[in-house]
């Protein structure tokens, strides 16, 4: 079956290290996004990516970075310099339209990681 | 700027009983979408329907249902004869088109429902 794979599911780091997030899909999804997601504020869009080799920071993109290298792969990176580090993160993917019918993707998600700063 | 308010943030209903989750939103766009999806506590959120601005026909499938209404800027979630595995956090979403196949979601804070038996 098709889906969005992120691991670990649960991870514990310590202040000062980086930490990276996997996010594997085989949705032949164009589209992928980063989230994150603390309790009663919802979901916030940390980076996001259309093509291999681009993406765009999203809303909360400071101390964290992310790649794609491949188009079924984008994983994110916590680094050092993310100073409330500990949440629940959450990967997406969406295929990509053209024009004003781009706002109809639905988003798949992964089960996400959720990452303690000890 | 595009928001989305979900003023319920917590709701407790005894199985069987009907409830509904509000859901407000604010855009200048007169193109955009609407969602709703349920994040149950495996933590993926899974699609439950989608809307655009210019269909404000009401759906039903099965126990659920939806009431847009571009007059208030309102898309409520209704269930009907509540059971326990509908508790989960379901949050309302506001999509709109960025240049270049990109869409802009912005998400509720989101309503966790408790449904006891």
């Amino acid at each position: 079956d098709g889906g969005i794979t992120q691991s670990p599911k649960y991870l514990f780091r310590k202040e000062g290290q980086n930490v990276t997030l996997s996010c594997e899909q085989n949705l032949n999804h164009d589209a992928m996004y980063w989230y994150r997601q603390d309790p009663g504020q919802g979901l916030r869009l940390i980076y996001y990516s259309q093509i291999v080799n681009d993406f765009q920071k999203g809303d909360i993109a400071e101390g964290y970075s992310v790649s794609r290298e491949k188009k079924e792969s984008f994983p994110l990176t916590v680094t050092s310099a993310q100073k409330n580090p500990t949440a629940f993160y959450l990967c997406a993917s969406s295929i990509i339209t053209q024009g004003q019918a781009s706002g109809a993707n639905v988003l798949t998600f992964g089960a996400g990681s959720r990452l303690t700063v000890l | 700027a595009q928001k989305v308010t979900q003023a319920q943030t917590e709701i407790s209903v005894v199985e069987k009983e009907d409830v509904t989750l509000d859901c407000v939103y604010e855009t200048r766009d007169t193109t955009y979408y609407l969602f709703w999806y349920k994040q149950p506590p495996s933590g993926e959120l899974v699609f439950l329907i989608r809307r655009n601005s210019f269909d404000e026909q009401n759906e039903i499938s099965g126990r659920y249902s939806w009431n847009f209404q571009k007059s208030t800027s309102s898309f409520n979630f209704t269930i009907t004869a509540s059971q326990v595995v509908d508790s989960a956090v379901y949050f309302c979403a506001l999509s709109e088109a960025l240049l270049g196949g990109y869409q802009k979601v912005t998400f509720g804070t989101g309503t966790k429902l408790q449904v006891i038996p």
